[in-house]
């Protein structure tokens, strides 16, 4: 079984720049969750999807950060204009559903000078 | 005072050795507690569950919660090269993974 895709593995941008981000779930999780890992930190949840609506946004930047998980499927993250303290590794992860075990993906390094 | 209190490390122990992983929380609303593996440049792997207080064994992984004391441990027995990586406790109030709060992580090093 394919695990959760992301992509791009690494991104280097200048600030005020904008960047995305994208994720495929594993087939047939009906979960999706974005999370922020800034070196040295745990995983802080950014958006949580089921199927195609939001679960949870509560800590997602929303004047500079967006999600979408159009047909419920992939997902992308959008972050416009960047800044410094942006600078992290985006983790994706998918799961059945909301109580089952999820799956991370590799995550998207990104660096913002 | 963070939630969730854990010691970066790095921890290095001898191939063979038990090794004890710990977290302390403030939160007396945590319910469900869980350890994650982190290898480096990948995504964290669910290791163990548990739910309110007691030992759960799964092969030479050990996770024990003390909710009194609000402290939860993770024991590693016959320890691995395979298993340095870095571990992540992690606990809601709820079961599912909505309201999770991370700890920092402890760097593990398991020497050969």
């Amino acid at each position: 079984e394919a695990g959760v895709a992301q992509s791009p593995r690494y991104k280097i941008i200048e600030k005020r720049q904008s960047v995305a981000f994208w994720c495929n779930p594993i087939s047939g999780h009906a979960t999706l969750y974005w999370y922020q890992q800034i070196l040295g930190q745990g995983p802080k949840l950014l958006i949580q999807f089921q199927n195609n609506g939001v679960v949870d946004d509560s800590q997602l930047p929303k004047d500079r950060f967006s999600a979408e998980r159009l047909k419920g499927v992939d997902s992308t993250l959008k972050i416009q204009p960047a800044k410094l303290e942006d600078s992290a590794v985006y983790l994706c992860a998918s799961s059945l559903d909301l109580v089952e075990t999820q799956y991370f993906g590799p995550g998207t390094r990104l660096l913002v000078l | 005072q963070k939630e969730v209190e854990q010691d970066p490390g790095p921890l290095s122990v001898p191939e063979g050795a038990i090794v004890s992983l710990n977290c302390t929380y403030s939160n007396s609303a945590f319910q469900y507690f869980m350890w994650y593996r982190q290898y480096s440049r990948k995504g964290p792997e669910l290791l163990m569950y548990t739910y309110s207080s007691g030992n759960k064994e799964d092969g030479r992984f050990t996770a024990q919660v003390d909710k009194s004391s609000k402290y939860i441990s993770l024991f590693i027995r016959d320890s691995q090269p395979s298993d340095s990586a870095t571990y992540l406790c992690a606990m809601s109030p709820a079961r599912g993974y909505q309201k999770v709060t991370f700890g920092t992580g402890t760097k593990l090093q398991v020497i050969p």
